[in-house]
């Protein structure tokens, strides 16, 4: 989606925290998510904020929303190996009606 | 439970050809999305269906088309294949199409 914007890449060592980061355009985003993507997989549903909110947690992972920058951040604590995939963020807006909006993903390496 | 389920899980097809494909949702769940996603890229969304009926539709020529039936399993369908239409191709499923959206792991389809 050329409106949401990330990161291309990103390598942390276990056991070290992760930031992903995510920039959007459009004010009038509703939900915005985050998915995971292991190799030859699926998307997986790490967990969503609503636009209302300005942050979500939920076990290691914590989500950061800065309506104002139209920023959105996902931590990810105690980072292990497990966790190397492709991560992507998502906007829904009242503009877009049900469709995601994707950016085109984060590459998150965990080395030992 | 069942998560979202795709079928076929790979497909190779000729140009010129029609594909079809088919998506089971999370039982009762009424809502269906279908994505396109390229190889290094996010996920693009094609449409939507909400209790049977087309819901959202993407930036995608008239040669993609998709329907929901009343068990709310949905086909997509792409006449007079192209190069380009090789992709990964993902269904969602989600209560009524506004919150969460859960994946399936998709149906690999490549055009020679």
């Amino acid at each position: 989606g050329e409106d949401v914007e990330q990161s291309l890449f990103l390598s942390v060592r276990e056991g070290d925290s992760s930031v992903i980061n995510c920039t959007y355009t459009d004010s009038s985003s509703t939900y915005l998510y985050w998915y995971k993507q292991e190799p030859g997989a699926g998307l997986q549903l790490l967990t969503y904020i609503f636009s209302n909110m300005d942050m979500k947690q939920d076990q290691r992972l914590t989500v950061l929303l800065n309506k104002k920058d139209k920023h959105l951040s996902l931590r990810i604590a105690d980072t292990q190996t497990g966790d190397s995939a492709i991560y992507f963020c998502a906007e829904r807006t009242s503009n877009s009606g049900y469709a995601l909006n994707f950016g085109k993903g984060t590459s998150l390496l965990v080395t030992p | 439970d069942a998560g979202v389920t795709q079928s076929p899980t790979h497909l190779i097809k000729t140009r010129g050809q029609h594909v079809t494909l088919r998506c089971s949702p999370i039982s009762g769940h009424k809502s269906v999305s279908w994505y396109q996603q390229v190889l290094g890229q996010g996920p693009q969304f094609i449409f939507q269906y909400y209790e049977k009926e087309e819901r959202g539709r993407g930036n995608f020529p008239d040669r993609f088309s998709a329907r929901q039936f009343p068990n709310y399993s949905s086909e997509l369908n792409v006449n007079a294949l192209l190069l380009g239409d090789s992709a990964l191709y993902l269904c969602a499923s989600s209560l009524e199409g506004i919150d969460g959206y859960t994946f399936g792991s998709g149906t690999r389809l490549t055009v020679v």
